[in-house]
């Protein structure tokens, strides 16, 4: 059973550059989660996805994007990137709020490391 | 709003040991879940424990076992038998779920070392 999926491991950009970044959930799960981590910092809620649709956002500016495709794999695209944006950007999924049991519990994906110079 | 702490940012603990990472939250919702995710060097966060507010039964996965005190807001995990391979950051996080509301908030983390 495939886990979840991030590409790439690793980037680097420059200021002002647009990046994107892409999640392949877990066998069987609909909804896809995004978080941002900053060093030495507890993730940050971005955005979640379902039924191909932002469902939640949290506090983060519109550049920040996303979006789902009907195979439930998602991307986040990050544009006019600013030093601060540099983080491991996690990608996190479930099943469903009304999925029933364990509909709560997000599995995470290994992240992709991203630098801005 | 709801918020997560933890407030020990680094903890030891010797190979063999029992340590205890605390955590507490802050919401006026009465049914929630609360999980504690490790996340070694490797980045990987993986899923340690989750426990169902509503539930008074404390979680316990092999070595690990919560202290769930939904009055006090507290919900601290106990790793017992410390092996070198749950040196980690160990990250807190609330979860509340009705309707079309999510909120998923995560707490700094605890980095744990494992003295041998």
């Amino acid at each position: 059973d495939a886990g979840v999926t991030q590409s790439p491991t690793h980037l680097i950009k420059t200021r002002g550059q647009q990046v994107t970044l892409r999640c392949s959930p877990k066998s069987g799960h609909d909804t896809v989660s995004w978080y941002q981590q900053a060093l030495g910092q507890g993730p940050q809620f971005i955005f979640q996805y379902y039924e191909e649709e932002e469902r939640q956002r949290g506090n983060f500016p519109d550049r920040f994007s996303g979006h789902q495709f009907p195979n439930y794999s998602s991307e986040l695209n990050v544009n006019a990137l600013l030093l601060g944006d540099s983080a491991l950007y996690l990608c996190a999924s479930s099943l469903d709020r009304l999925a029933g049991v364990y509909a709560d519990t997000q599995y995470f994906g290994p992240g992709t490391r991203l630098t801005v110079l | 709003a709801q918020t997560v702490t933890q407030s020990q940012p680094e903890m030891s603990v010797q190979e063999a040991e029992t340590v205890t990472l605390s955590c507490t939250y802050d919401t006026s919702e009465s049914d929630y879940y609360l999980f504690w995710y490790k996340q070694p060097p490797s980045r990987q966060m993986i899923l340690v424990i989750r426990q169902e507010a509503y539930k008074q039964q404390n979680a316990t996965e092999n070595r690990f076992s919560v202290n769930f005190q939904k009055a006090a807001k507290s919900f601290s995990l106990k790793i017992s038998d410390s092996q070198l391979g749950d040196a980690a950051m160990y990250f807190c996080a609330y979860r509340f779920l009705m309707n079309r509301d999510d909120k998923i908030i995560f707490g700094k983390g605890t980095r744990l070392h494992i003295l041998p």
